[in-house]
């Protein structure tokens, strides 16, 4: 399978632990993107990558949450000190940087993560 | 923002084409107009876009209208399967999609 992949699919863990998750994007694509989904609503961008570099990060990316994407790889997703608001879907997209304003987002299956 | 306005929920019969709308009316001149659905549990799923013209693609058609401010993705013959939540996206600004709370289309045999 050639798509985006996340692990794990799901993540149990009490309020304060700490957590990271795992994005493998789509092998060429140079561009990564992590977005947040609660429950019952659309998916919220949080920040995302240029090769290794990070362009953008939201408001919602509070200072307990730290992304990285080393050698423009893979992407890793930190949550420190988790809280009960945390509980979400947190998906992983990725696309090929192009030359128009397309850019077509590929998203992976995600990580549920769920704060007790 | 570009902000895009669509209904809750839908229902479409088993066979029949579901039509789901959606405004746009500050898109700018250069803005996509993306849809993706959601199936339960499952990350979003790219079904077409458009600029301008309308499009068809396997999965559906686009239809958009000549002033840009509405669309309505056609599935032309929908099944069970095509139960989930439809979103409507304007891209804003090129790296961020907008998702909004997206459309829950109801298949029912």
């Amino acid at each position: 399978d050639t798509g985006v992949s996340q692990d794990p699919r799901h993540k149990i863990t009490k309020r304060g632990q700490n957590v990271t998750f795992r994005c493998d994007p789509i092998s060429e694509h140079n561009r990564l993107y992590w977005y947040r989904q609660t429950l019952g609503q659309g998916p919220e961008f949080l920040t995302y990558f240029q090769n290794e570099a990070q362009l953008e990060k939201s408001r919602l990316l509070s200072d307990r949450f730290s992304a990285e994407r080393p050698k423009g790889s893979f992407s890793t997703l930190e949550i420190q000190r988790t809280e009960q608001g945390d509980s979400a879907m947190y998906l992983c997209a990725s696309s090929l940087l192009g030359t128009s304003a397309y850019n077509e987002q590929f998203f992976g299956p995600g990580t549920r993560l769920t704060v007790l | 923002d570009a902000k895009t306005t669509q209904p809750p929920s839908m229902d479409c019969a088993e066979g029949r084409a579901a039509n789901l709308p959606c405004n746009h009316s500050t898109i700018s001149g250069n803005e996509y107009v993306y849809w993706y659905r959601q199936i339960h549990s499952q990350g979003p799923q790219y079904i077409i876009h458009g600029l301008k013209n309308n499009e068809t693609n396997e999965m559906a058609s686009l239809i958009i209208t000549e002033d840009r401010k509405s669309s309505t993705l056609i599935l032309p013959h929908a099944t069970l399967r095509d139960t989930a939540v439809y979103y409507c996206i304007v891209k804003v600004e090129i790296n961020k999609f907008y998702f909004g709370s997206g459309t829950k289309l109801n298949v029912k045999p």
